[in-house]
């Protein structure tokens, strides 16, 4: 059974600095995807990472995948407010079926 | 608005009470599926709809039936629930071939209180 574990579970950011949120997986995974969720809302897809080596942006936000280190990444540079909400990362252990991490809620202070 | 539409967004029931929770979405998927999402612990996966087939039940107690009846379309009927049932149930579709490089989306959940 694939396990996805995400670390921290809980970070408090300083707005304006540089923060990294880890997602391991416990078996093989060529596909890795990253979701924001703010409270009480639906879980928004962020980034699909397709491959080993795969880096994707979007503003403060850019994930990367070692499929052989089975790590995904997600950093955050120079945090602000809006980054608030709960991250998810989710691997793949079959054609449809995609297994989540337990999240990361982060505070963005200023 | 995700695309996939889900009601209610709050229900309250008590453990001999029977309700249902429904999802639609419009975009076209072939799959669905619904996840409960509970306190400090990673979404579970329940139940997974391919072209209005159940494909897997993840060991889900009895007192959760699931039902299928076309493609947009997905129930979760619940009765005789316990108060440890009580977490937000998120229902997700996805194209079959294409969960691979796009994953899912998901609907805004229900969000159940069991008293």
């Amino acid at each position: 059974e694939l396990k996805v574990e995400q670390n921290p579970l809980f970070l408090s950011m300083q707005e304006g600095k540089n923060y990294t949120i880890y997602c391991n997986y416990s078996t093989t995974s060529d596909r890795l995807y990253w979701y924001r969720q703010d409270p009480g809302k639906s879980l928004e897809s962020l980034f699909v990472l397709l491959s080993n080596g795969a880096v994707k942006q979007e503003g403060r936000l850019m994930a990367s995948l070692d499929t052989k280190a089975r790590l995904s990444t997600l950093h955050i540079t120079a945090a602000v407010h809006d980054l608030s909400a709960t991250y998810f990362c989710a691997a793949s252990p079959s054609d449809y079926k995609l297994s989540f991490g337990a999240g990361t809620t982060v505070t963005v202070r200023a | 608005e995700t695309g996939v539409t889900q009601t209610p967004r709050h229900l309250v029931m008590g453990m001999t009470n029977k309700k249902s929770l429904k999802c639609e979405q419009h975009l076209g998927h072939n799959a669905m599926y619904w996840y409960k999402q509970s306190a400090k612990k990673p979404l579970e996966l329940m139940f997974v709809y391919n072209f209005k087939e159940q494909t897997e039940n993840n060991s889900v107690p009895s007192r959760f039936s699931p039902e299928c009846p076309n493609s947009s379309h997905l129930f979760l009927h619940l009765h005789t629930l316990q108060p440890e049932d009580s977490a937000l149930y998120l229902c997700a579709s996805s194209h079959l071939w294409d969960s691979f490089n796009y994953g899912y989306t998901f609907g805004s959940g229900t969000r159940l209180t069991v008293v």
